[in-house]
């Protein structure tokens, strides 16, 4: 069965100082990988998204992820975070042959510091 | 209208009861996902509609749970009987496309509570 692992369940960290979550998943065929993030009060949103051609992806607010097949991975990054980027992050994957079923990951709260 | 909205916002039942969640998705979106969001868990899905058509009802927990969407807009999600393992917040989400490869537009969830 497929699954989604985020490492982190919980990130501090102080303004400027660069962000990385980590996401691997468990699946071997072609999948399409999403980031989603939730602001607090606020609904599930997309951050970024990957369907195919260059692996490195950029999404809204100054993220980017990576997809690197070998690692079946789509680590998350943002080079400065800002104490906007105080969020809930989602990782999630839909296998092409998986039908309609998107699994995502069990989040990582990330609180920056003022 | 302007985005997914559902409703209740909240709900709290007893034990035993039935409930009726409803989702409004975005208009003309084709796509309409249901999922369980336990606490501290990633949204878990729960089945998924093609317009009216029920296409993967593969992450329903038990026949307790029974959703439809007769019209390829409005859906519900039914629970019979609930029990306390029921609590959670339940995500409705709608995208454009007719795949399950789009974006998907999040509602602000119900959160229910079987007491």
């Amino acid at each position: 069965a497929q699954s989604v692992s985020q490492h982190n369940h919980h990130v501090i960290l102080s303004e400027a100082a660069s962000l990385e979550l980590g996401c691997n998943y468990s699946y071997g065929g072609t999948v399409n990988l999403f980031w989603y993030v939730q602001y607090p009060g606020q609904h599930l949103q997309l951050l970024l998204k990957y369907f195919s051609g260059d692996p490195l992806v950029k999404g809204i607010k100054g993220f980017e992820a990576e997809f690197i097949k070998s690692k079946f991975s789509f680590n998350l990054r943002k080079p400065s975070v800002q104490w906007s980027d105080t969020a809930e992050y989602f990782c999630a994957v839909n296998a092409l042959t998986g039908g309609f079923k998107t699994i995502f990951g069990a989040g990582t709260r990330l609180f920056v510091k003022a | 209208g302007a985005g997914v909205s559902q409703s209740p916002r909240y709900k709290v039942a007893k034990r035993g009861q039935d409930v009726a969640l409803r989702c409004d998705p975005i208009s003309g979106h084709v796509s309409l996902f249901w999922y369980q969001q336990a606490l501290g868990q990633g949204p878990e899905f729960l089945t998924y509609f093609q317009n009216e058509a029920q296409l993967d009802k593969s992450g329903l927990p038990s026949d307790r749970f029974f959703a439809e969407r007769p019209e390829g807009s409005v859906s519900t999600l039914k629970i019979q009987r609930t029990q306390q393992e029921d609590s959670a917040v339940y995500l409705c989400a709608s995208s454009l496309a007719g795949t399950g490869l789009n974006e998907q537009y999040f509602g602000p969830g119900t959160r229910l509570t079987v007491t």
